[in-house]
């Protein structure tokens, strides 16, 4: 099946900073990456739609200049967290859509656990 | 009323059952069906998908839709431990490629 990776797996970082989440579809091609966070015993939250080449699609609530997504090429986008606090540790999750796949499968990343401190 | 209904559970069950995990949803228009699991810490990992109504198997794992009622399953036989993970129910509609997902269900199969 397909891969997608997520660098890094962990980070922990404090109060203030900005981190950056990188997720990589390995060997398909993806015109369109999600971006989700999911909380300790709950379900995965879509944050935003990444499409290769134009804006994100942002999700109600989800603030837009906190969570810079860029999707650069058909097989990278990138998640930045700026000026991260402690109510932005998560656990990010990436998928990508296979352009080559006969219906609309996405293939998950491992996900990165942020812990601001 | 959320979209998707999920039984967060947990659920547990003794190594050898036969497991059932459902969904109900409300939107009639949905037209893909997923069914993800989920270990700890780990990103989802596609299981089945069933596109409208019907039964498609996989091993040990059934998923089933009625579309008519709005109700998805997926049935795991011969459970193993190695089974114990969360499982996360999701849909799509055929107009655009947003899944809509449950808020998943807790396994825990017991040696």
């Amino acid at each position: 099946g397909a891969v997608v990776s997520q660098h890094p797996s962990w980070v922990i970082c404090k109060s203030g900073t900005s981190v950056k989440i990188e997720c990589r579809s390995l060997d398909f091609q993806a015109t369109t990456m999600f971006w989700y966070r999911q909380f300790p015993k709950q379900s995965l939250m879509l944050m935003a739609t990444s499409n290769e080449g134009s804006k994100a699609t942002y999700e109600q609530g989800v603030e837009k200049d906190k969570f810079l997504i860029n999707h650069a090429s058909l097989t990278l986008s990138t998640l930045t967290v700026t000026s991260a606090h402690p109510e932005d540790s998560s656990f990010y999750i990436c998928s990508a859509r296979d352009m080559s796949a006969t219906y609309n499968e996405q293939f998950f990343g491992p996900g990165t656990r942020l812990t601001v401190l | 009323q959320k979209e998707v209904e999920q039984d967060p559970g947990p659920l547990s069950v003794p190594e050898g059952a036969i497991v059932s995990l459902n969904c109900t949803y409300s939107n009639s228009a949905f037209q893909y069906f997923m069914w993800y699991r989920q270990y700890s810490r780990k990103g989802p990992e596609l299981l089945m998908y069933t596109y409208s109504s019907g039964n498609k198997e996989d091993g040990r794992f059934t998923a089933q839709v009625d579309k008519s009622s709005k109700y998805i399953s997926l049935f795991i036989r011969d459970s193993q431990p190695s089974d114990s993970a969360t499982y996360l129910c999701a849909m799509i509609l055929n107009s655009n490629y947003q899944l809509i997902w449950g808020a998943g269900t807790k396994l825990i199969i017991k040696p």
